[in-house]
């Protein structure tokens, strides 16, 4: 199985901060990283497919970036609404896995 | 507007059953590949089982292999989990999930989810 591992596990941020969270692949999955927005007691949102694509309706204050292994995603100015986990979530190969989440939370 | 809706969740004892189902609305489910995908309480998210929009290819994590079965009725919009053989380990909100239309057949991500279903697996 390919292991996603994502850091930091969690981080504190204040509005208007630029945050980035880095996603790391055991084996290559060329583009095929997404990237989820989770808020507690909610289901899971996706934000960035294909590493860079931004899902309809998303704001573009998201993005993504990477190939192969190493990806990241970006808030470019965090807004009060962000504060969530942030999964990552590869889907070049089965089983599908995610990384372990990572808690934004307010400074 | 896209809407899934699970329901079949509850409690149940270890070596039990249980079966989910996913009703879909708001676009063509047949189009469509689906993904059941669990959250144990206080923990990441685990990918369980995918189906084709034709129902002929379908994969499972290898937790679940041999006792979930997915499966769907492209009539009535609606997406199942059987589960059988339940463990502890298995408790958890389990979400339906469409798959988003892409060129990149089997490697989509999963656009909508439902509000989960509820699994607990205790004597």
């Amino acid at each position: 199985d390919i292991q996603m591992t994502q850091s930091p596990s969690s981080l504190s941020a204040s509005v208007g901060d630029r945050v980035t969270i880095t996603c790391r692949a055991s084996q290559s999955i060329s583009s095929y990283l997404n990237w989820y927005q989770q808020k507690p007691g909610k289901a899971p949102k996706l934000l960035i497919y294909d590493a860079l694509s931004l899902q309809s309706g998303v704001p573009s204050r998201f993005s993504g970036s990477g190939s192969g292994t190493d990806f990241t995603l970006t808030i470019s100015s965090l807004q009060r609404e962000d504060f969530a986990t942030y999964y990552c979530q590869q889907s070049h190969s089965k089983p599908r896995t995610f990384g372990r989440g990572t808690q934004v939370e307010i400074k | 507007q896209v809407q899934l809706v699970e329901s079949g969740g509850g409690l149940v004892k270890p070596g039990g059953s249980l079966r989910l189902s996913c009703a879909a609305s708001g676009f063509t489910f047949s189009d469509h590949y689906m993904s059941w995908i669990r959250q144990a309480p206080g923990k990441g998210l685990e990918w369980v089982s995918y189906i084709s929009n034709s129902g002929s290819t379908i994969y499972y994590a290898d937790s679940v292999k041999g006792r979930f079965t997915i499966s769907r009725d492209n009539a009535e919009n609606t997406l199942f989990l059987q589960m059988h053989r339940l463990r502890a380990e298995d408790t958890a909100v389990y979400y339906c999930a469409r798959h988003k239309i892409l060129a990149t057949i089997g490697r989509t991500p999963e656009d909508y989810w439902g509000q989960g279903t509820q699994v607990t697996v205790s004597s």
